[in-house]
């Protein structure tokens, strides 16, 4: 699985969108982008993935550059609650070896009022 | 509602005790995952299982056993053979393929010895 480079923190003001972006340039064809977010002591939370196309859900919207080397994670409206650890990863889609995950640092996403 | 249940949520040991961290899903998940955190870093991966009575070594199994005798359960045991024990364990399931939403992951296990 490709490793992927994300700001260690960001800070957005409450209500704002905030872009969190990610740089995976060795990312593979059949690799997807996915986000997860940690809060604080709690399980990581799945947000969003994608392979290619622009993808959106309840959560946040995914943007995937054409050459796929990097992603921009978009919460539309930032809230006190979106203050997390957000994660990106890349990894191939049915892979058996689930061993070659690579969680790095993510970035530390300070949402204020 | 379906989740990944893990117990207890704070958990003193002693050095030299073997203590074991439960993991539950009611997600009806075939693969299931012990990860390990420590503050100011990634997930790493201990012990992962994707059948019942199978399961594989992760890159920091040693010091740590697990078992997968039900679909629902994967247990893991923290030997006394765990050099630096004290960590947040978090458990994750994911359906075959991972499907549409990836891993879901419990609330954790935060181990401290003492």
């Amino acid at each position: 699985d490709a490793k992927t480079t994300q700001p260690p923190s960001m800070d957005c003001a409450e209500g704002r969108a905030a872009n969190l972006p990610c740089n995976h340039s060795t990312i593979s064809g059949n690799e997807y982008v996915y986000w997860y977010r940690q809060i604080h002591s709690q399980g990581p939370q799945y947000i969003i993935h994608g392979l290619k196309n622009n993808e959106t859900n309840e959560m946040a919207s995914l943007i995937i550059t054409e050459d796929r080397k990097s992603s921009t994670l978009i919460l539309p409206h930032a809230t006190l609650r979106d203050t997390a650890v957000y994660y990106c990863i890349v990894r191939a889609y049915n892979a058996g070896n689930n061993r070659k995950l690579i969680w790095g640092l993510g970035t530390s996403l300070a949402v204020n009022p | 509602d379906g989740g990944i249940t893990q117990s207890p949520k704070y958990l003193f040991r002693k050095e030299g005790q073997n203590v074991t961290l439960s993991c539950e899903q009611n997600l009806n998940h075939d693969a299931m995952y012990w990860y390990r955190q420590d503050p100011g870093q990634g997930l790493r991966l201990i012990y992962y299982s994707q059948i019942v009575n199978d399961f594989q070594k992760g890159d920091i199994a040693e010091g740590y056993s697990v078992s997968r005798e039900k679909k629902e359960s994967f247990p893991l045991t923290v030997t006394s053979a765990q050099k630096n024990p004290t960590a947040f364990y978090l458990c994750a399931s994911s359906p075959p393929g991972h499907r549409d939403y990836g891993y879901t992951f419990g609330s954790g296990t935060r181990l401290t010895v003492v």
